[in-house]
């Protein structure tokens, strides 16, 4: 069973540009987190969605940033005109029912580089 | 917004020795996880705790939650080069809060 598939990996991109990063959860999951890691601090919760929806998204900036998680593929976390401060880890968890309940499982990330 | 403290921040100690971690909070866990980290990959979910007070063993690696369910240790006894890496804790408030809460983590170095 494959686990968490994020990609790219490593993503480059020049201030003002879009970045989207993509997360294929586990087979089997419905429920996907975005969470972000910026260099010495530790992972920050920002977005929670099921299939179709947006379920929490407290944590993700109210500008710039989306995410959706369609019925078929993978989910996106989309940054548009990314600034230096974006510059992170950006790492994706899927779990297979509601949080509590099922522990949530962790992609190898993608490390965003804004020039 | 729930805090997770992790002490200490670093540690580097030699192998074969036993050493504590520690993770804090003012605040109640529905659930607390324990994951270890290694440099450009994800968190590796280690353990779970739910219930006030558990113990839980994974080779060398004892776990343990608070009766209050607020705070929680992992212990590693006689330390390997290979336990080297970054080991996060993380809590699940419960009552409909989704994403889970992390502390900065512990850098543990073990030496050969």
């Amino acid at each position: 069973n494959a686990g968490v598939m994020q990609n790219p990996r490593h993503l480059v991109r020049r201030r003002g540009q879009e970045a989207r990063l993509r997360c294929s959860p586990m087979k089997g999951h419905s429920h996907v987190y975005w969470y972000r890691q910026l260099p010495e601090e530790g992972l920050k919760f920002m977005v929670y969605l099921q299939k179709e929806n947006i379920i929490d998204e407290s944590g993700m900036p109210k500008e710039r940033f989306s995410a959706e998680f369609p019925k078929e593929g993978p989910s996106i976390l989309r940054i548009q005109q990314v600034v230096r401060g974006d510059s992170a880890a950006y790492f994706c968890a899927s779990s297979p029912s509601l949080a509590g309940r099922d522990t949530q499982y962790f992609g190898p990330g993608t490390r965003l580089t804004v020039l | 917004t729930q805090l997770l403290e992790q002490s200490p921040q670093f540690l580097s100690i030699q192998e074969g020795e036993n050493l504590t971690v520690y993770c804090n909070s003012s605040s109640v866990f529905s659930s607390l996880q324990w994951y270890r980290q290694e440099p450009g990959e994800g968190p590796v979910l280690l353990v779970t705790v739910v219930t006030g007070g558990e113990v839980k063993k994974l080779k060398r690696l004892t776990f343990q939650f608070g009766d209050a369910r607020k705070d929680s240790s992992l212990h590693i006894t006689a330390a390997q080069p290979g336990d080297t890496g970054l080991y996060l804790c993380a809590g699940e408030e419960g009552g409909g809060a989704d994403g889970l809460t992390f502390g900065k983590g512990t850098h543990l170095i073990i030496q050969p």
